[in-house]
């Protein structure tokens, strides 16, 4: 049981490029999200999911892109990476099943990216 | 909507010493409350939370939390740190799910704790 899992750990980019930034899960959740964690701000929501083909926006999503194919993978893309985007993201995934409930959010490992 | 303040961005005790991590929340409904910590280079790993079974939540390592409705605070505490307490926590808290809810979590700004010898 791997949990949730981020790739890369590290990236650096220049102003313009692209990538994505992986993370997966293998506790069947049904809700991912993204965050970014900048020094004293703590952690804003990106974007999330709660299904396979159902994304929304959260706190700061201009920049970024996601899609959710599978239950498993939800993957972050910057299209044209800028240098506010130097941040830690983290991927996190938990259970969505109860109405009323409230599940613990299980948190991967981050990758460190900064933009030059 | 919720928020969620963490009191102090940073916090230094001696080892031995009680620990008291402030964070006061907001919300429109009844909430789920959080404490996270992070230590260096690594990931957020659940402390304990409050889902309104029983206001005083004790969790991993000899933390505890008390919810306090009056005061809408859910302050860390732990009686005697030690050196491996040393990390940032973060105090996050998340409407039941439900509607448009998902159990989104909002962070507070986070508290970096030192603990000295």
């Amino acid at each position: 049981n791997a949990g949730v899992t981020q790739t890369p750990k590290f990236q650096v980019l220049k102003t313009g490029q692209s990538m994505t930034l992986q993370c997966a899960q293998d506790m069947n959740h049904e809700y991912m999200s993204w965050y970014r964690q900048d020094p004293g701000m703590g952690l804003r929501l990106i974007h999330y999911s709660v299904g396979a083909g159902i994304t929304d926006q959260g706190e700061v999503p201009n920049g970024y892109n996601v899609s959710r194919s599978t239950t498993e993978d939800f993957p972050l893309r910057l299209l044209s990476a800028a240098p506010s985007q130097t941040s830690v993201y983290f991927c996190a995934s938990s259970y969505v099943k109860l109405a009323g409930a409230s599940y613990e959010q299980y948190f991967g490992p981050g990758t460190r990216l900064t933009v030059t | 909507a919720q928020s969620v303040t963490q009191l102090g961005s940073h916090v230094s005790v001696s080892e031995g010493a009680l620990v008291l991590l402030r964070c006061n929340y907001s919300s429109s409904v009844p909430p789920y409350l959080f404490w996270y910590v992070q230590y260096p280079n690594q990931g957020l790993q659940l402390l304990l939370k409050y889902t309104s079974a029983a206001t005083l939540v004790k969790g991993i390592n000899d933390f505890e939390a008390e919810f306090k409705k009056s005061e809408t605070s859910f302050h860390l505490t732990k009686p005697s740190a030690h050196m491996s307490d040393a990390a940032e926590y973060f105090c996050a808290v998340s409407l039941p799910t439900g509607g448009t809810s998902y159990g989104k979590l909002t962070f507070g700004q986070g508290t970096i704790l030192t603990v000295h010898p």
